[in-house]
């Protein structure tokens, strides 16, 4: 069965980190790009970040350029995101979407959701 | 980066007629291969998104013919010929053929 799992999100106060977890079952996260997107509550859709490939290609939205990293394990078939320095406006559902067709965003977890509060 | 305007934000429609929605780019999404990588996603309340059309008017398996896709450049439609109670949901374009990839702000489907 294919499938997308994500995993580490928390209720965290600003400033701290937490390193979310993307492992995929049924097929390989390392054909296509994969990519974090997120959601604040009752709001639409964001992009966050991508790696393809080796990481032959990443990049970040504006918003978190300089505090997230994403990174890969192939082995695991699993894709990261470290995040740091965290601010109440992260707090959203994060979503880890593979493409299996360029530029597509076709697959996507169930989301794990990050809360950042005082 | 790439602007997606999606209109209207809300699409009250009565069950079984048309619904369409429009995307706009503020440049084309034409890519350097000449693919244009512009999808539409479909969530519903309480789901992750689900992808209905790639590659501008291609539907995903298992997607109803009644969903379709047209357009070039820096314009397109979703339509959806006949509304069903399912279709209820915010329906979302993205372009995927430049980075960052961005969304329409989303068309929030209901019943009439």
């Amino acid at each position: 069965e294919v499938q997308l799992v994500e995993s580490g999100g928390d209720l965290v106060q600003p400033g701290r980190s937490l390193r979310l977890s993307c492992t995929a079952s049924g097929f390989s996260l390392n054909v296509h790009g994969t990519h974090w997107v997120r959601q604040a509550p009752g709001k639409g859709l964001e992009w966050v970040s991508g790696i393809i490939g080796n990481s032959e290609r990443i990049d970040y939205a504006d918003s978190v350029k300089g505090r997230f990293t994403i990174s890969r394990d192939n082995a695991k078939n699993s894709v990261y995101l470290q995040m740091n320095s965290l601010r109440p406006e992260d707090t959203a559902l994060y979503y880890c979407a593979n493409d299996h067709t360029p530029g597509g965003l076709y697959y996507w977890g169930q989301g794990t959701l990050v809360t950042v509060s005082s | 980066d790439v602007v997606m305007t999606q209109s209207p934000l809300s699409l009250p429609v009565t069950l079984g007629q048309p619904a369409s929605i429009s995307c706009r780019s503020s440049q084309s999404v034409v890519y350097s291969n000449g693919n244009t990588y512009l999808n539409w996603l479909q969530q519903r309340p309480g789901q992750s998104p689900r992808r209905l059309i790639y590659e501008v008017s291609k539907r995903d398996s298992g997607v109803p013919d009644r969903f379709s896709g047209s357009g070039s450049g820096t314009d397109f439609t979703l339509r959806i010929s006949r509304v069903e109670a399912e279709d209820v949901g915010v329906y979302y374009c993205m372009q995927g053929s430049n980075w960052p990839y961005t969304f329409g702000q989303g068309t929030k489907l209901e019943i009439k």
